[in-house]
């Protein structure tokens, strides 16, 4: 079975401190991809990033990076130096190939506080 | 540029009355379509997919249904609403590889409320 499970239902941070938002999966499958997204108060999904399984490289993007570990099964997400714009709810996801259907974890809600 | 609209933004419905949500895509053709459900703090459940015009896969037994009349059309309907239904609903798109990899682009979400 698929599942993606995000432990932290709510974390909140002090502008400018780092945060660490972690997803952990289970699938079968060999090949997958792993995404996550950003829901602000607005309600809209942002997609920020996908990676697939068989990339074990950590990506950068600005504040923002991501760590992929396969023998962990964890694509865990930093954001550095936290500001308040960051203040959302963040959704892993899970899609294996040849699938329709985005698994997605329950999310957490992050708060960055001035 | 892709965009993907969704309507109402809101709304408040009484128990057993119908409900008719409507989601359009611009700038795309032969998308993927769905449906999620987000019940007040909590993840994403897919309701619906489709992959063309008048295919509708349903994910999950309830008293909605979906339909997609037009290829960049795509409606969540109910005849009876019940409490339960509650919740924010969001559309999104994706292009039809039908590969893992293609990301799905979410609209501004409906938020239905059922009293």
């Amino acid at each position: 079975a698929q599942k993606v499970t995000q432990a932290q239902t709510e974390i909140s941070v002090v502008e400018k401190e780092d945060v660490t938002l972690d997803c952990v999966y289970e699938t079968r499958d060999t090949t997958y991809y792993l995404f996550w997204y950003k829901q602000p108060p607005s309600g809209e999904l942002v997609f920020l990033i996908r990676r697939n399984s068989f990339d074990e490289q950590n990506e950068i993007s600005g504040r923002y990076s991501w760590n992929f570990q396969k023998s962990t099964s964890s694509f865990n997400f930093t954001i550095t130096a936290s500001q308040v714009v960051d203040s959302a709810v963040y959704f892993c996801a899970l899609r294996y190939n040849y699938g329709q259907n985005f698994v997605f974890g329950p999310g957490t809600r992050l708060s960055v506080l001035p | 540029s892709q965009t993907i609209h969704q309507w109402p933004a809101t709304l408040v419905q009484p128990v057993g009355s119908p409900l008719s949500l409507e989601c359009t895509v611009e700038g795309t053709s032969n998308p993927n379509l769905y449906w999620y459900r987000q019940a007040a703090g909590r993840g994403l459940q897919l309701l619906f997919y489709s992959v063309g015009i008048g295919q509708i896969s349903s994910e999950v037994p309830q008293n909605l249904s979906a339909s997609r009349p037009q290829d960049r059309q795509f409606i969540l309907s109910s005849k009876k609403l019940l409490l339960s239904d509650s919740g924010f609903y969001l559309c999104a798109w994706s292009v039809r590889r039908g590969l893992a990899r293609d990301e799905q682009f979410f609209g501004p979400g409906t938020r239905l409320t059922v009293l």
